[in-house]
């Protein structure tokens, strides 16, 4: 199965922040990658489809890049309703696999 | 807007089957132009993909699941299920459907429904 590794694990930012998290593949997965929003208690939310691309209706502030085994989501000038808990997948190979998430908290 | 929305028992037993059902909602989707997922979170844990099911045919499963989850379909009612048989605590989690973008297993999801709190205790 292809690992996929996030870091942070967690992190704290501020209001205003831009804040970067790392996704990294155990083989090279192209740029079949996505990224997912949760919030406590509620469903994962898409927001990047590969690598870079923004589902519908996502707003700019999430921007997502890399290719091959490592990937990057960095969310600019964080507001409160960005503070969840953020997964990144990958869906070049079978099985479909997850990493970990990074709960981005308030400092 | 499409909806998906999760459905079945809060509470099975050890050793007996889940059941869930996801019903999608929100205006004409042919069921044959997308793969349909399952995933769950155990509690506190992070995501794991159960499998993905196509009305047109090929279904894939996790085989750290080993073999215990199978998925149908009913287009005549706009749903879809899975089925998880020898549960036990272990399975113990939310159960989340979703839509891939295509009729493509290697596509991502877009949409997923609310989620399905299941618990397994006898």
């Amino acid at each position: 199965d292809i690992q996929m590794t996030q870091s942070p694990s967690s992190l704290s930012a501020s209001v205003g922040d831009r804040v970067t998290i790392t996704c990294r593949a155990s083989q090279d997965i192209r740029n079949y990658l996505a990224w997912f929003q949760q919030k406590p208690g509620k469903a994962p939310k898409s927001l990047i489809y590969a690598a870079s691309s923004l589902h519908s209706g996502v707003p700019s502030k999430f921007r997502g890049s890399g290719s091959g085994t490592e990937f990057t989501l960095t969310i600019s000038s964080l507001q409160p309703e960005d503070f969840a808990t953020y997964y990144c997948q990958q869906y070049n190979f079978y099985p479909l696999t997850f990493g970990g998430g990074t709960k981005v908290e308030i400092k | 807007q499409l909806q998906l929305q999760e459905s079945g028992p809060g509470l099975v037993k050890p050793s007996e089957t889940l059941s869930l059902t996801c019903t999608v909602s929100g205006g004409s989707v042919d069921f044959s132009d997308y793969y349909w997922g399952w995933i769950r979170q155990p509690p506190g844990k992070g995501l794991e993909w159960i499998g993905s099911f196509y009305f047109g045919g090929s279904t894939y499963y996790n085989p750290s699941l080993k073999s215990r989850a199978s998925m149908s379909g009913d287009t005549s009612k706009s749903r879809f299920s899975l089925r998880l048989t020898s549960v036990t605590a272990a399975d113990t989690a939310v159960y989340y459907c979703a839509r891939h973008v295509s009729d493509d297993l290697f596509d991502p999801f877009d949409s997923w429904g609310q989620g399905a709190r299941v618990a397994v205790s006898s």
